[in-house]
């Protein structure tokens, strides 16, 4: 498996501009999470999924942001209109969701700058 | 409120010697806890998990150990190489399979 592959890797946007973040988690795992990372806030758990299934979006900001899973292989995180205080990394993760010791596995992020 | 607090300050050791990270939590009962490590413009690695009844867990040079009374997790790495720089981040594993992560540390091993 390729791992979690996440587009793009680098997106630089002007403010009040639609951007949407993708992933592809890996095949058979159940569970999808988004995470945002910023140097003050740390790594912030924003929404995740069950089986596609959106279960806690308690972490997502505003009604600005958006995350839909229409299928097990796909997932998109979409941010309209767009802050500059948005800029961060956001970061795909997928696991199994067995107890054993795999963990999570996390995509390489796409690097959002919004001006 | 929840909190998971990894030591902010970077960690500098000399290679050859035992790197120990901590984790301390409080307000959560967690049933799991992992470590991870992340390098620069990645994304976090998986490392190990470790169960609130096991007390240590070890692999290859990497040892875990989670105690619930402290409220505590310390991570240690054995003959520690200039290639194990890189920040390590706990996490701990509320309801329904979601992990908080802590701020991590960063680890800078010197030849």
């Amino acid at each position: 498996d390729a791992g979690v592959i996440q587009s793009p890797r680098h997106e630089v946007t002007e403010m009040g501009q639609e951007v949407t973040l993708r992933c592809k988690p890996i095949s058979g795992h159940d569970y999808l999470f988004w995470y945002r990372q910023t140097m003050m806030r740390g790594l912030e758990l924003l929404i995740y999924f069950n089986n596609n299934v959106p279960i806690d979006d308690s972490g997502m900001p505003e009604d600005r942001f958006s995350a839909k899973m229409p299928n097990a292989s796909f997932s998109t995180l979409k941010i309209q209109p767009s802050e500059p205080r948005d800029s961060a990394v956001y970061f795909c993760a997928s696991s199994s969701g067995d107890r054993d010791d795999y963990g999570y596995t996390f995509g390489s992020g796409t690097r959002l700058t919004v001006v | 409120s929840q909190k998971i607090e990894q030591n902010s300050e970077a960690l500098n050791i000399q290679e050859g010697k035992t790197a120990t990270l901590t984790c301390n939590y409080t307000n959560y009962s967690p049933a799991y806890l992992q470590w991870y490590r992340q390098d620069p413009g990645r994304g976090p690695v998986f490392l190990l998990l470790i169960r609130e009844n096991e007390k240590e867990k070890r692999k290859e040079r990497l040892k875990v150990t989670f105690d619930t009374t402290l409220k505590q997790s310390l991570f240690h790495i054995t003959a520690s190489q200039p290639a194990d720089s890189a920040t390590y981040l706990c996490a701990l594993e509320r309801a329904g399979n979601m992990l908080t992560f802590g701020g991590g540390t960063r680890l800078m091993v010197k030849p």
